[in-house]
């Protein structure tokens, strides 16, 4: 079975732009969360959709913003791009949203503000 | 609010030597406890994880018990080989959470020399 997919997995955008991070979760996973991982840092949570529902937001601006479509796969969006995004953006699976359910995560999408 | 604490790295040792990571946590109730392990260029993956007072979990000769009396959750491995090079989170679920978010610690980076 093919495991947490993202992509793209390296991206580079300058200072204002857009960009769009896309995760597709391991079939049968409902629940998808979003992590930012700053260079020599612990992951820190952003949001997570359960059922194309939002479980839960972190303390982001609103600058970031997120979605879940029908086939539980999920989109990360984010505006006016500031160099301190720059960060490797994870995303994990699991097959409810709630309890210790075990998060299985991608690969990851690195992104480099300019 | 929820934190995980752990040592600091980098830490360096020699092939066969004792591994010990320490994780200290706060948070309400009686969360699940979890490690990841991220390998050079890679993801998060799950390592082990506990989910009440007393248990230990274990995988590839990696153990940690949950230590509700001293909220820890130490890493401990007999004998590393070089393959155990990677950067270690420790990572907590709040119990009766809505969602299934990670509290992550800040990692500890582990180099075993041959």
């Amino acid at each position: 079975d093919a495991g947490v997919t993202q992509s793209p997995t390296h991206l580079i955008k300058t200072r204002g732009q857009h960009v769009t991070l896309r995760c597709s979760p391991i079939s049968g996973h409902k629940s998808v969360s979003w992590y930012q991982q700053v260079l020599g840092q612990g992951p820190q949570f952003i949001f997570q959709y359960y059922e194309k529902e939002e479980r839960g937001r972190g303390n982001f601006p609103d600058r970031f913003s997120a979605r879940q479509f029908p086939n539980y796969s999920s989109e990360l969006n984010v505006n006016a791009l500031l160099l301190g995004d720059s960060a490797l953006y994870l995303c994990a699976s699991s097959r409810t949203g709630f309890g210790a359910n075990v998060l299985t995560f991608g690969a990851g999408s690195r992104l480099t503000v300019l | 609010g929820n934190s995980v604490t752990q040592m600091e790295g980098p830490v360096t040792l020699s092939e066969e030597a004792f591994l010990t990571i320490n994780c200290t946590y706060t948070a309400t109730g009686y969360p699940s406890l979890f490690w990841y392990v991220q390998y050079p260029g890679e993801g998060l993956q799950l390592l082990l994880k506990a989910t009440k007072a007393d248990d230990k979990g274990s995988n590839k000769g990696f153990e940690a018990t949950y230590r509700k009396e001293t909220t820890s959750f130490h890493l401990e491995k007999g004998s590393v080989q070089v393959s155990d090079s990677a950067v270690y989170f420790c990572a907590l679920i709040s119990e009766g959470a809505a969602g299934n978010k990670l509290t992550f610690g800040g990692g500890t980076r582990v180099l075993v020399k041959p």
